[in-house]
């Protein structure tokens, strides 16, 4: 049974400071990985997709890599910013193994990132 | 920017009634899913939907929980004779495809009590 694990559980840092999250998974087999942003009380904002067959993928100041073959993936932050402030999820999905799975997504507990001015 | 929607935002309601939560998911995707997440804890996966069907349930998707896309728009959830345990936060998703570039978006969430 897939595992997802996030570490650091919570994180403060000053304001334009760069930083890393980190997701690793026990099933390398994995589809794809996403890192979603959920603000207090809110829904998921998806932020990044990485195919299992990429390395990594960037939007603006985020960048996401992965290593499929040590089951980890990384979230990294450049210049940290107030609004930047949310729990931060990574979710694996499952290949698709004769049909037997259509898309469902297995998440990690989740980083509690505050960045204070 | 399409997005998927999700009524009631919050839901109270007594134990044992049955309550119906509503997803519209984005217009052209063809999966449709509903997880959840229990205060202070991972969001789980509850069953996905394809074809008029399901697809795929969990442990957690019981005969008290059935799911239903009545007129081609709307998909939703019903719990037939709530728990205090079914208190979480709902969340509809849905995806275009099952490429593996396809992202899945989410809707912003129901938040249920049953007291």
């Amino acid at each position: 049974k897939q595992e997802v694990t996030q570490i650091p559980a919570a994180l403060s840092v000053p304001e334009g400071e760069n930083l890393v999250l980190n997701c690793s998974f026990t099933d390398s087999a994995i589809y794809n990985l996403q890192w979603f942003r959920q603000d207090p009380g809110k829904g998921l904002t998806s932020l990044l997709l990485i195919q299992s067959s990429q390395r990594e993928q960037t939007s603006g100041r985020l960048n996401a890599s992965l290593d499929k073959s040590s089951g980890r993936s990384t979230l990294y932050i450049a210049a940290s910013q107030p609004g930047d402030s949310a729990t931060y999820l990574c979710a694996v999905r499952p290949p698709e193994a004769g049909g037997t799975s259509y898309g469902k997504l297995t998440f990690g507990q989740g980083t509690i990132l505050t960045v204070h001015p | 920017e399409p997005e998927v929607t999700q009524t009631p935002s919050h839901q109270v309601t007594q134990m044992g009634q049955e309550v119906i939560l509503r997803c519209v998911p984005i217009s052209n995707h063809l999966y449709f899913y509903w997880y959840r997440q229990i205060l202070g804890q991972k969001v789980e996966f509850l069953v996905s939907f394809y074809n008029n069907e399901i697809s795929e349930k969990s442990e957690i998707f019981d005969d008290q929980f059935s799911v239903e896309r009545p007129d081609g728009s709307n998909f939703t959830l019903k719990i037939r004779s709530t728990k205090l345990e079914d208190s979480a936060m709902y969340f509809c998703a849905s995806r275009r495809g099952l490429a593996p570039r396809e992202t899945q978006y989410f809707g912003p969430g129901t938040r249920l009590l049953v007291l």
